[in-house]
């Protein structure tokens, strides 16, 4: 199974301002998506980070308050833009790899807006 | 509306019983995958089985799918404190889904030791 990182593991912010969330891979993977997880909840879908062009977002969410970037097989970043405190959540990255449906979470990151 | 609905919400048991958690959804699916999920961090992914499949074993875990009722169950046998987390089935849409997955509501299983 891959290896996934997140940076940071946790934040808190002002409203107002962006986060930039980094997800590493450690092996280059077909599928990168980022999913919200807002308190007491399940996850919802963001997008899907696709490799050197525009994400692909799901109803509700839009690329100037969830810009995503993949330069690569194995790096992928969300920004939150403009928070607030509606924002407050964990922010999971996932992939999928080559041959398997399979697909593996990285470890999250909390979020807390004030 | 939730693809996938967990059943029940929240399973408290003793330290040794046997955990059973359900789960339902609405469309045609390639396939349904489990998850645990302890305080809030990343998910764990446990099992997958394929839309082909009626049964699946890991260790202790058991997964069963029936494509006619649209569900799937999770049994977890001789339950530990450890296994303590919540619990989400997950489901990739047939059709050209490109592996976007759906989540329950979760089930939050207590292990009483």
């Amino acid at each position: 199974s891959a290896v996934i990182s997140q940076k940071p593991s946790r934040d808190i912010c002002q409203r107002g301002t962006s986060l930039t969330i980094q997800c590493q891979v450690d092996s280059q993977v077909t599928m990168m998506f980022w999913y919200r997880q807002q308190p007491g909840q399940s996850l919802t879908l963001i997008a899907t980070a696709n490799q050197g062009s525009e994400a692909t977002y799901e109803s509700g969410f839009v690329i100037d308050k969830f810009p995503i970037s993949r330069p690569n097989l194995t790096f992928s970043t969300l920004t939150v833009s403009n928070m607030s405190p509606e924002d407050s959540s964990i922010y999971l990255c996932s992939v999928t790899g080559s041959g398997t449906d399979t697909q593996y979470f990285g470890p999250g990151t909390r979020l807390t807006v004030l | 509306s939730q693809q996938g609905e967990e059943d029940p919400q929240a399973l408290s048991i003793q330290e040794g019983e046997n955990a059973t958690m359900n789960c339902s959804y609405k469309t045609s699916i390639n396939n349904l995958q489990w998850y645990r999920q302890n305080s809030g961090r990343g998910l764990v992914h446990l099992i997958l089985i394929r839309s082909n499949e009626r049964e699946k074993h890991s260790g202790r875990l058991r997964v069963t799918l029936d494509t006619s009722k649209k569900s799937s169950s999770l049994l977890i046998t001789a339950s530990r404190a450890a296994d303590t987390a919540s619990y989400f089935c997950a489901t990739d849409a047939r059709g050209g889904s490109n592996y976007k997955l759906t989540f329950g509501k979760g089930t939050l299983l207590t292990v009483n030791p």
